[in-house]
């Protein structure tokens, strides 16, 4: 079993849907939750960043955090050709030094004009 | 955020030879670096860490002779693919983060070796 799961897609949605994104995880030492979007053949450009549960909104972006359900979502509201993009989650147990980031498969999403 | 910048963004060489491949963290000290390879329609695979003035910790199954990793400043990296051949073909990201923080990362390198 990998440590993070995430459905690679393809995920393709009409404009102004909501989209939802999700992950999995099976090790309870992660307390950080990030979410990266990457742009075809582009770096991985980080779009939220939570820690332990709840939830964290910014524009039309929310992250929310379930770890006792060791699951993370990602919510993007009125969703614009613009996002589409692959998304991956990524998490880790810290932040300092040489802390790995574990990152989900990535999901490819396609919002239709 | 901060900003990671990854040079060059293309290159393509010839098999046998070597490239470079440089990460500069442009407004933030970087204490760790990571070099990641990333297959098409893949997620990144971890190839190494870099802590500056130290030697990198590679990951299983990482050739540390054939991924050479300097990280000689506070905001350099390089990465350096010897002998390079047709398998190493693929896109390269580095990512870098402060002494506790999250990790930003460079535009990536995709490199085609003919």
């Amino acid at each position: 079993q990998k440590e993070v799961e995430q459905d690679p897609g393809p995920l393709s949605v009409p404009e102004g849907a909501i989209v939802s994104l999700n992950c999995t995880y099976s090790n309870s030492a992660f307390q950080y939750f990030m979410w990266y979007r990457q742009y075809s053949r582009k770096g991985p450009e980080l779009l939220m960043y939570t820690y332990s549960s709840g939830n964290k909104e910014d524009g039309r972006f929310t992250a929310q955090v379930d770890k006792s359900s060791k699951y993370i979502s990602l919510f993007i509201r009125d969703s614009q050709p613009s996002d589409s993009a692959t998304y991956l989650c990524a998490m880790s147990a810290g932040l300092g030094g040489a802390q790995k980031l574990v990152f989900g498969q990535g999901t490819r999403l396609t919002i239709n004009p | 955020g901060a900003v990671v910048s990854q040079h060059p963004s293309r290159v393509i060489c010839k098999s046998g030879t070597s490239v470079k491949i440089e990460c500069r963290s442009l407004d933030f000290q970087a204490t760790t670096m990571f070099w990641y390879r990333q297959f098409p329609k893949k997620s990144l695979m971890l190839m190494a860490t870099s802590n500056e003035g130290s030697k990198a910790t590679y990951e299983q199954g990482v050739e540390k002779d054939k991924f050479l990793i300097n990280h000689a400043s506070l905001t350099l990296s390089t990465l350096t693919v010897t002998s390079a051949h047709p398998e190493d073909s693929s896109f390269y990201i580095c990512s870098a983060r402060v002494q506790v923080g999250v990790a930003f990362f460079g535009q990536g390198t995709r490199l085609t070796v003919v």
